[in-house]
């Protein structure tokens, strides 16, 4: 079965310049979950959607972040515009309603973001 | 605040060593404890978990330690190999769900053959 899959795995641009980040969550998931990590920070969790609908976008930064769920195969987090301090390693990961009662989250193997 | 500290950063151990990683936590809503293990390039993986209600799991050569009195809980590795090299990070969830899992901020451990 395919995993969570993330695009691209690795992303370099310039500061100012707009930066998407797409996710498709394995089949069947109804969780979504976008991440970020960085050395000083760890993994931090940005925002999750149920069923498409955002629940929780707390930990989205600032205005500059957004993300959206059209539908349950397809999630972007989207930048505008970049600046340096958003390098880091963005994940994304789905779980199920049931699954979630173990604490598994399935993760994608991330995108690499550098804003020089 | 809702946090998860984690200790050490950073581990070297020999191959057949045990390696032991610790975490304490501050809410004491949290009811559930997975372990993550992430390689270079990958993301992270669930590798074992634990609920207060017991005070110790074991999975093959990975054990998780648990003292809900001082809200502290270790993973334990045991004959530690040189593929169990990688970044573990210990979790919290509240009440049983995995939304707001809120991570610890990771251990590189280096296993030296």
């Amino acid at each position: 079965d395919a995993g969570v899959i993330q695009s691209p795995r690795h992303e370099v641009t310039e500061m100012g310049q707009e930066v998407t980040l797409r996710c498709k969550p394995i089949s069947g998931h109804d969780y979504l979950f976008w991440y970020r990590q960085t050395m000083m920070r760890g993994l931090e969790l940005l925002i999750y959607f149920n069923n498409n609908v955002p629940i929780d976008d707390s930990g989205m930064p600032e205005d500059r972040f957004s993300a959206k769920m059209p539908n349950a195969s397809f999630s972007t987090l989207k930048i505008q515009p970049s600046e340096p301090r958003d390098s880091a390693v963005y994940f994304c990961a789905s779980t199920t309603a049931w699954v979630r009662y173990t604490g598994e989250l399935f993760f994608g193997e991330g995108s690499r973001l550098t804003v020089l | 605040q809702q946090q998860v500290k984690q200790s050490p950063q950073s581990l070297i151990v020999q191959k057949g060593g045990i390696s032991i990683i610790n975490c304490a936590y501050e809410n004491t809503a949290f009811d559930y404890f997975p372990w993550y293990q992430q390689f270079p390039g990958k993301g992270p993986a669930l590798l074992i978990a634990i609920r207060p209600d017991v005070s110790e799991k074991k999975e093959g050569r990975f054990t998780i330690s648990f003292n809900k009195s001082a809200k502290q809980f270790s993973l334990h590795i045991m004959d530690s190999q040189p593929g169990d090299s990688a970044t573990y990070f210990c979790a919290a969830s509240p009440q049983g769900g995995s939304e707001k899992l809120v991570f610890g901020k990771g251990t590189k451990l280096t296993v030296n053959p």
